[in-house]
């Protein structure tokens, strides 16, 4: 069964730090991979996918098929970057996704 | 507002009880998707209609039950409530059945005592 794991309930870095929030997925074919982040007080929304390869607000994130890993990375941390973190997996060709418990990150000035 | 809207926001109830959440998805979306977020999960899919017709189906349990209108709005329907239903119920839409992002509505909280 896909699953996504989001190892890390909590993440307090300092702001100008570098920034990891890790996610590992259990499936057998190719998923597609996602990033959703909901801000204070905002609607959750989608943050970046993998198969675009963009920079989104500084963040990246690289699907490593051979570690079924999917991290979300960015080398400069700064406040506005608090929130939550979901990362998500979708089948092929399928309309459901898959969430992440999610991790919280929070930017210490 | 053109984004999706979820009424009410907040809602007490019993157990035993039974509620509607109501949601309307975005103009022009025809998807609408269900989420439960509880305390210590993530979000968990529980359905998605499309067009008027069930899509996929997540861990909905059969106490729940929902549909969509022809006018594209859906309710989620929760009967013989436990606490353990107690949570924060999200709302999404997009325009078809496959597409990648999902926009999501504020959420109702349900809190079941």
């Amino acid at each position: 069964a896909q699953r996504v794991t989001q190892p890390e309930k909590l993440l307090s870095v300092f702001k100008g730090a570098p920034v990891e929030l890790k996610c590992n997925y259990s499936y057998s074919g190719s998923p597609e991979l996602f990033w959703y982040v909901q801000y204070s007080r905002q609607r959750l929304q989608l943050l970046l996918r993998h198969i675009s390869r963009e920079s989104i607000k500084g963040f990246t994130a690289d699907l490593n098929k051979g570690e079924t890993s999917f991290h979300l990375k960015k080398p400069f941390a700064q406040e506005e970057d608090s929130a939550m973190y979901y990362c998500a997996l979708r089948e092929s060709s399928a309309s459901k996704i898959i969430f992440g418990s999610g991790t919280r990150l929070s930017i210490r000035p | 507002d053109s984004g999706v809207t979820q009424t009410p926001k907040h809602l007490i109830t019993a157990t035993g009880q039974r509620v509607t959440l109501r949601c309307s998805p975005r103009s022009g979306d025809l998807s609408v998707y269900w989420y439960q977020q509880s305390l210590d999960q993530g979000l968990q899919f529980l359905i998605q209609y499309y067009n008027g017709e069930e899509r996929a189906k997540g861990n909905i349990l059969e106490r729940f039950s929902a549909q969509q209108f022809p006018d594209l709005h859906s309710e989620l329907n929760l009967s013989s409530l436990e606490l353990g239903d107690s949570a924060l119920y999200f709302c999404a839409s997009s325009r078809g059945t496959f597409d990648y992002e999902q926009y999501f509505g504020p959420g109702t909280r349900l809190t079941v005592t």
